[in-house]
């Protein structure tokens, strides 16, 4: 089974400029999130998609960040324009819907995410 | 607001000993926990879970263990071997979150280096 494809894998710009990443995700998944993990920082959800609808983009700077998956397959993250603290790897997962986790007892389970190996930009 | 915290940025263990990695919680809300392990230039990989119902999960070498009162959670890896090397990240979710059960709080990850 392929993973979760992601390119570039590299990426270095100066601020001000825009750039945009990309992400196939592992097929029949549903879910697709993008993360952004700054140098020494956990992963942090910049936007989750459920098929091509949005879930949650809480934490996603709209004035400059965007992102769509119109096909609800692949799904691209543009920032534009640039700034220095967007240095950081942006990271893509997938995960597939499995249905119903709670029980009486409590919560069981989750949908295992799958991460690609992510994009590391350099804003100068 | 950090949520999900890992206070031991690294973490020096000699093969074949225990490894004890440590995450602490704020939000009570969190009831699924989990373990992802990274090496660098890949992605995060999902290692071990634990729902709040229990307070044990075993698979393998891995052991998770949850204490709710304190709110804080531990891996444990033994024995340690050098492939373990890498990066392990503590997360959390809450059913009751906006993006659902899927939403993840990651703490900032602990190094982890096992050597011989």
């Amino acid at each position: 089974e392929a993973g979760v494809a992601q390119s570039p894998r590299y990426k270095i710009i100066e601020k001000r400029q825009s750039v945009a990443f990309w992400c196939n995700p592992i097929s029949g998944h549903a879910t697709l999130y993008w993360y952004q993990q700054i140098l020494g920082q956990g992963p942090k959800l910049l936007i989750q998609f459920q098929n091509n609808g949005v879930v949650d983009d809480s934490q996603l700077p709209k004035d400059r960040f965007s992102a769509e998956r119109l096909k609800g397959v692949d799904s691209t993250l543009k920032i534009q324009p640039a700034k220095l603290e967007d240095s950081a790897v942006y990271l893509c997962a997938s995960s597939i819907i499995r249905g119903a986790y709670r029980g009486s007892s409590g919560r069981h389970g989750t949908d295992t995410q799958y991460f690609g190996p992510g994009t590391r930009l350099t804003v100068l | 607001d950090q949520q999900v915290k890992q206070n031991s940025p690294s973490l020096s263990v000699q093969e074949g000993r225990i490894s004890i990695l440590n995450c602490d919680y704020t939000n009570s809300m969190f009831d699924y926990f989990l373990w992802y392990k990274k090496y660098p230039a890949e992605g995060p990989t999902f290692l071990i879970s634990i729902s709040s119902i229990k307070d044990k999960n075993e698979d393998g070498r891995f052991t998770v263990f949850l204490n709710k009162s304190a709110k804080h959670l531990s891996l444990h890896i033994v024995p340690s071997q050098p492939g373990d090397s890498a990066v392990y990240f503590c997360a959390a979710s809450s059913s009751f979150s906006i993006g659902g059960y899927n939403k993840l709080i990651f703490g900032a990850g602990t190094r982890l280096a096992v050597h011989p």
